[in-house]
C-alpha cells in the first residue's frame, strides 16, 4: 500500500526565515509526486509535480526537489502569505487511459511565518 | 476560465440520512475524482470518474456511490450517513492522465 509521511506536523518562522519540510514515500511505481497548499477552509491548490529522482521546480520563494525516497520543499524567506498547509501526494502504479489516478496524502505540514 | 465548482458550500445532516454533492470540472476536463479530508488530515481518495465510468474506487464503504454525467460533472452520494462522515469533500478535475489535478473549493459536511 502507497505510504506518504509528512514532517514536522507544524512548523512556526519568522518572517525571512528560511526552511524545509520533508515528505518520505513507499509507493510501488512512483508516477509523480505532487505538492499542493492548502489554506483553512479551501481546497488544494496546485504547487508542483515532480516526476524523477533529481528533478527540481522552482516558484517564487518555494523549490521542491526529488529523490527516489523523499521530496523536500524549500521555503527561502518566507512571508507571512506563505502562512499554510502543505501537502504532498503521489501517485503511483501502471499508467492506463485515464485509469489509476488516485493520488495519496500525507497528512500536510502546518506553516505559520511570524511577521 | 471557472474553476472547479462544488455544491452545496455547506451542508448539515442527521445520522441515517441521506446527501448528495455535486461538481463541475473545469471546462474541458473529463475526469473528476472525489477525496474525503477529515479535519486535521490528509485527503483521501473516494472515487474516480472518467467518461462516465468508475475508473478507481478507494477504501470505502458500499454507502459511499457516485456517477458522471455527459457533460462530465459528477454526483457523490452518501446514504445512511453516520457521525464519522463529517468532513470536508473535495472533487478534482484533470485534463489528462497523469496531470496535476485541480480541486474545487469543497463542500463542508457536518452530521448531528
Amino acid at each position: 500500500e502507497d505510504q506518504v509521511t509528512q514532517s514536522p506536523e507544524a512548523l512556526r518562522l519568522q518572517e525571512g526565515e528560511s526552511s524545509s519540510l520533508n515528505c518520505s514515500y513507499t509507493v510501488s511505481g512512483l508516477r509523480g509526486l505532487f505538492w499542493y497548499r492548502q489554506d483553512p477552509g479551501k481546497g488544494p491548490e496546485f504547487l508542483f509535480t515532480l516526476y524523477s529522482a533529481g528533478e527540481e521546480k522552482e516558484k517564487e520563494r518555494l523549490k521542491a526537489t526529488l529523490t527516489k525516497k523523499e521530496s523536500f520543499l524549500h521555503i527561502t524567506a518566507p512571508k507571512p502569505e506563505d502562512s499554510a498547509t502543505y501537502l504532498c501526494a503521489v501517485q503511483a502504479g501502471v499508467r492506463s487511459n485515464f485509469g489509476n489516478e488516485k493520488l495519496t496524502f500525507g497528512t500536510g505540514t502546518r506553516l505559520t511565518i511570524i511577521p | 476560465d471557472a474553476g472547479v465548482t462544488q455544491s452545496p458550500t455547506h451542508l448539515i445532516k442527521t445520522r441515517g440520512q441521506h446527501v448528495t454533492l455535486r461538481c463541475s470540472p473545469i471546462s474541458g476536463h473529463k475526469s473528476v475524482s472525489w477525496y474525503q479530508q477529515v479535519l486535521g488530515q490528509g485527503p483521501q481518495f473516494i472515487f474516480q470518474y472518467y467518461e462516465k465510468e468508475e475508473r478507481g474506487r478507494g477504501n470505502f464503504p458500499d454507502r459511499f456511490s457516485a456517477r458522471q454525467f455527459p457533460n462530465y460533472s459528477s454526483e457523490l452520494n452518501v446514504n445512511a450517513l453516520l457521525l464519522g462522515d463529517s468532513a470536508l469533500y473535495l472533487c478534482a478535475s484533470s485534463l489528462e492522465a497523469g496531470a496535476r489535478q485541480f480541486f474545487g473549493p469543497g463542500t463542508r459536511l457536518t452530521v448531528l
